[in-house]
């Protein structure tokens, strides 16, 4: 089956620095990435949707500015959680579709648990 | 406004019984409804989905039935495992619009007891 890689699986970082997380499809192409945010024992929550080569379109209450998405190639996506606070200390999961007919399946990848000091 | 409706909240099922997760959805432009495996720690894994032109499918010991008047689904679980003890989402998509999101329901805890 498709697999999604995600890295790293788990950060833990000081209070104002910025984090990046990678996404990769290891064997489609993905022409649509998505980035959810998992709290406890609670659902996942989309954060943000992108499309390679385009700019991403967040969810509302979704700062774009704090949580940047790069889609650079058909295989790769990255959240950057930039100034993170602990507040952001959570589970955060990409998911990727791949393009043509599977396009409603949505992979995910095994998340980046994210602590933040 | 909670599009998809999971329930139970939690589930504990002796091994070997049948485990059943319902959903209901609202929006009637749905068109997919996978439903998702996820086990602690880990990313959600697709299961089983299914299309609005069936009223069953199965794979293995999981099978989604769907409704599609009372604009519900739900997953059951044959001969339920200590393995299957998990999070179980179900979720909905509308397909012909390009790339539009999933809608997922609140999750069930499955606990298979031994």
């Amino acid at each position: 089956g498709a697999v999604v890689s995600q890295h790293p699986s788990r950060v833990i970082c000081k209070s104002g620095t910025s984090v990046k997380i990678e996404c990769r499809s290891l064997d489609f192409q993905a022409t649509t990435m998505f980035w959810y945010r998992q709290f406890p024992k609670k659902s996942l929550m989309l954060m943000a949707t992108s499309n390679e080569g385009s700019k991403a379109t967040y969810e509302q209450g979704v700062e774009k500015d704090k949580f940047l998405i790069n889609h650079a190639s058909l295989t790769l996506s990255t959240l950057t959680v930039t100034s993170a606070h602990p507040e952001d200390s959570s589970f955060y999961i990409c998911s990727a579709s791949p393009a043509g007919t599977h396009k409603n399946i949505q992979y995910f990848g095994a998340g980046t648990r994210l602590s933040v000091l | 406004q909670q599009q998809v409706k999971q329930s139970p909240q939690s589930l504990i099922v002796q091994k070997g019984g049948i485990s059943i997760i319902n959903c209901a959805y609202e929006n009637t432009a749905f068109d997919y409804f996978p439903w998702y495996q996820q086990f602690p720690g880990k990313g959600p894994a697709l299961l089983i989905a299914i299309r609005p032109d069936v009223s069953e499918k199965k794979e293995g010991r999981f099978t989604i039935s769907f409704n599609k008047s009372a604009k519900q689904f739900s997953l059951h679980i044959m001969d339920s495992q200590p393995g299957d003890s998990a999070t179980y989402f179900c979720a909905a998509k509308i397909s012909s619009s390009g790339y539009s999101t999933l809608t997922f329901g609140k999750g069930t805890m499955l606990l298979v007891s031994p």
